[in-house]
C-alpha cells in the first residue's frame, strides 16, 4: 500500500551542528519527493523537493538526497540555526497523483 | 499574505452542532484539497477537488461534507462531529491534481475542538 516512513521522531543538534532526517516510501513508481517545514501554529511550508531523474538538490544549507534503488531520500540541513526548529513532513507522490507524509520529526535546535 | 486563507482560525462544536469551515486560494491553481492533522499521525487526505469537480473522497465518514462552488472557494460542512474528530483542519491547493508533481500551498488552518 502507500506507505512513508520518516525516522527519527524527534531530533535535537546543537546549533552549528548539521542535522539528517530520513524517509522510505513503498512505491517503485513514486517520483516527487516534497519536504515541508512546519513551524509552531503556523502552516506547512514547502522548503525543497526532488524529482526522480535527480540523486541530489541543494538550495544553500538545504539538501536532499534520493537513492531510487533503496527506495529512500533524505533532508541535510548544515549549520542549523535556532530558526530551523521545526518539524519536518515529507512526502512521496503515488499514482502519479496523491501526496503521502511522514509522520514528521521535530527538530530542536540547542543554542 | 499565504495565498491560501482559512475561517475561522479556531472553532469550538458541540457534537449536535453544525459548522463550515471555509477556504479561498488567490493563485489561480485547478485543485484544492482538505487535509486532517492529529497529533502523531501524518497528513490525512479527507478530499480533492480538481477544477471544481471532486476526484478524492478518501474514505471520510459522511459527518464530514466537502463543497466546491467554484476553482478558489473550497468548504467543508461539518454536522454530528465526535469528539476524535477534534484536530487541525488544513486546506491546500495546487496547480493541477493530475500532473502529480504539484507543490501543495497551505492554508494556517482551522483549529477545530469538539466537545
Amino acid at each position: 500500500g502507500e506507505n512513508v516512513e520518516q525516522h527519527p521522531s524527534t531530533l535535537s543538534v546543537q546549533e552549528g551542528d548539521s542535522a539528517v532526517i530520513k524517509c522510505t516510501y513503498s512505491d517503485s513508481a513514486s517520483n516527487y519527493f516534497p519536504w515541508y517545514k512546519q513551524e509552531l501554529g503556523k502552516r506547512p511550508q514547502l522548503i525543497i523537493d526532488i524529482r526522480s531523474n535527480v540523486g541530489e538538490k541543494k538550495d544553500q544549507r538545504i539538501a536532499v538526497t534520493l537513492n531510487k534503488t533503496a527506495k529512500h531520500f533524505s533532508l541535510h540541513i548544515t549549520e542549523t540555526q535556532p530558526e530551523d526548529s521545526a518539524v519536518y513532513f515529507c512526502a512521496a507522490n503515488f499514482g502519479n497523483e496523491k501526496l503521502t507524509f511522514g509522520t514528521g520529526t521535530r527538530l530542536t535546535i540547542i543554542p | 499574505e499565504t495565498g491560501v486563507t482559512q475561517t475561522p482560525r479556531h472553532l469550538v462544536m458541540g457534537m449536535t452542532n453544525k459548522k463550515s469551515l471555509k477556504c479561498e486560494q488567490h493563485l489561480g491553481h485547478n485543485a484544492m484539497y482538505w487535509y486532517k492533522q492529529s497529533a502523531k499521525k501524518p497528513l490525512e487526505l479527507m478530499f480533492v477537488y480538481s477544477l471544481e469537480e471532486r476526484v478524492e473522497n478518501n474514505s471520510v465518514p459522511s459527518r464530514f461534507s466537502p463543497e466546491c462552488p467554484n476553482s478558489s472557494h473550497l468548504f467543508l460542512h461539518l454536522h454530528t462531529l465526535q469528539p476524535e474528530d477534534s484536530a487541525l483542519y488544513l486546506c491546500a491547493s495546487s496547480q493541477e491534481f493530475h500532473l502529480g508533481a504539484s507543490p501543495l500551498h497551505f492554508g494556517n488552518g482551522t483549529r477545530l475542538t469538539v466537545t
